[in-house]
């Protein structure tokens, strides 16, 4: 079945930055979009960025526009998210989430377990 | 405050019938994209439970069944279990974000 495996979370400071990766593994990795979703604590889910298979387009929600930056590693199959400038309101379980096309549209299929990002002085 | 809008709790006896709704606007469920929704049990990573509206991924109930109609859509459980006990969320595409929208979850307490 489906892995998918992230880690680099933990506790930064306000205005300080982090890398998250995800491990993906029994699938094609680079035929399939991918995304990063994120829970704060005791809150619902946002979508917060997405990136194609081929890693020509991505895409951000207006709340980390500019500070977060998506990526991928074909080759390693794996997923990255840069954030920097980073904020209280970031803190979060963090989840990278493989993405199925839909009709022009997309859902996720696969979730990882999630890596807690705190940010805190 | 979410894009797409569901109540916070519902709640109902072994056996019996649930619906969860997911009210959204003519940027998102209204324009046509389709509805996902997706069941968070207590301490883990969400699961896809239902795609485009109502199609369920294998090894997912036939008790759980959703729907879509103009700007809102809705997931049924049906036969409750103590099992079912989560929190349920849905999601679309926001045209007005450029993204991809959850509602805010709805938790579902089996008394």
């Amino acid at each position: 079945e489906v892995q998918l495996l992230e880690s680099g979370g933990g506790l930064v400071q306000p205005g300080g930055s982090l890398r998250l990766s995800c491990a993906a593994s029994r699938f094609t990795f680079s035929s399939y979009a991918m995304s990063w979703v994120r829970q704060a604590p005791g809150k619902g889910l946002e979508w917060v960025s997405g990136i194609s298979g081929s890693g020509d387009y991505t895409y951000y929600a207006d709340s980390v526009k500019g500070r977060f930056t998506i990526s991928r590693d074909n080759s390693r199959n794996t997923l990255y998210l840069q954030m920097n400038s980073l904020r209280a309101e970031d803190t979060a379980v963090y989840y990278c989430a493989k993405a199925v096309q839909w009709q022009g549209d997309y859902y996720f299929d696969y979730w990882g377990q999630g890596t807690l990002v705190t940010v805190s002085s | 405050q979410s894009v797409l809008t569901q109540p916070p709790s519902v709640s109902g006896a072994p056996g019996q019938r649930v619906t969860i709704s997911c009210t959204g606007s003519s940027s998102d469920i209204g324009a046509g994209y389709d509805v996902h929704w997706y069941q968070q049990l207590p301490g883990t990573a969400p699961r896809l439970l239902i795609f485009g509206n109502s199609n369920r991924p294998s090894g997912v109930p036939d008790r759980f069944s959703g729907s879509k109609s103009g700007t809102s859509a809705s997931l049924a459980i049906t036969g409750l279990q103590a099992e079912d006990e989560a929190d349920y969320y849905c999601q679309s595409y926001g045209s007005s974000l450029s993204g991809w929208v959850f509602g805010g979850g709805t938790k579902l307490t089996v008394l």
